[in-house]
């Protein structure tokens, strides 16, 4: 059973560009959140994909977008970044039912993205 | 919406010595309670989760947590502290009727010799 992996591990851009973050998820699951992790902060949740939709979003603007593919892995795209952008982005998977997760998150490493 | 406190920014206890990490969390219903820990630079690894039932879950490398709905507390235990466990630990609440997973601000846990 292969966990749940992230790439690239790291990441520096500039302000203004657009970065694409990628997500294999566990074995078996099918759900996928994304969560951003400012220094020195709990995660902050930025939005989950179901069945390749979005399955709910939390407060970030729409700037902040997402995929899910028929394989379960998922893409973050952050476009216009600005400096608070720059943060640990953490990848979660989890199996759930129809409707809202009750499943437990597993974590990947996370990808550090600096934004000067 | 769910919330999570974690009142402890910092704690530090002696190798051998018990530790406790309070957490408090505030949901009108019965909520998932977890408790993560992570390393520097790495990301979360889930130490025991509570969804219903006995309230004292056990989970890995010794820890364990009580629920106790009186005080909307999941307070995180271990009876005796090894010098392997400093890192920083996550309390989160997640809900059944929503996908927000809500993580407190975290208690970075010091282990002296």
């Amino acid at each position: 059973e292969t966990g749940v992996t992230q790439s690239p591990t790291h990441l520096i851009k500039t302000r203004g560009q657009q970065v694409t973050l990628r997500c294999s998820s566990q074995s078996g699951h099918n759900t996928v959140s994304w969560y951003q992790q400012a220094l020195g902060q709990g995660p902050q949740f930025i939005f989950q994909y179901y069945r390749e939709e979005e399955n709910g979003r939390g407060n970030f603007p729409p700037r902040f977008s997402g995929l899910q593919f028929p394989n379960y892995s998922s893409e973050l795209n952050v476009n216009a970044l600005e400096l608070d952008d720059s943060a640990l982005y953490l990848c979660a998977s989890s199996l759930a039912g129809a409707g809202a997760v009750i499943g437990t998150q597993y974590f990947g490493p996370g990808t550090r993205l600096l934004v000067l | 919406a769910q919330s999570v406190t974690q009142p402890d920014i910092h704690i530090t206890v002696s190798e051998g010595a018990s530790l406790e990490l309070r957490c408090n969390y505030s949901y009108g219903a019965t909520p998932y309670l977890f408790w993560y820990v992570q390393s520097p630079g790495q990301g979360l690894q889930l130490l025991l989760k509570y969804f219903s039932g006995d309230t004292l879950v056990q989970g890995i490398k010794g820890f364990e947590a009580e629920f106790k709905r009186s005080q909307s507390s999941f307070n995180l235990r271990k009876p005796s502290v090894h010098w392997s466990d400093a890192a920083e630990y996550f309390c989160a609440v997640g809900a059944k009727e929503n996908n927000d997973m809500r993580f407190g601000a975290g208690t970075r846990l010091t282990v002296k010799p």
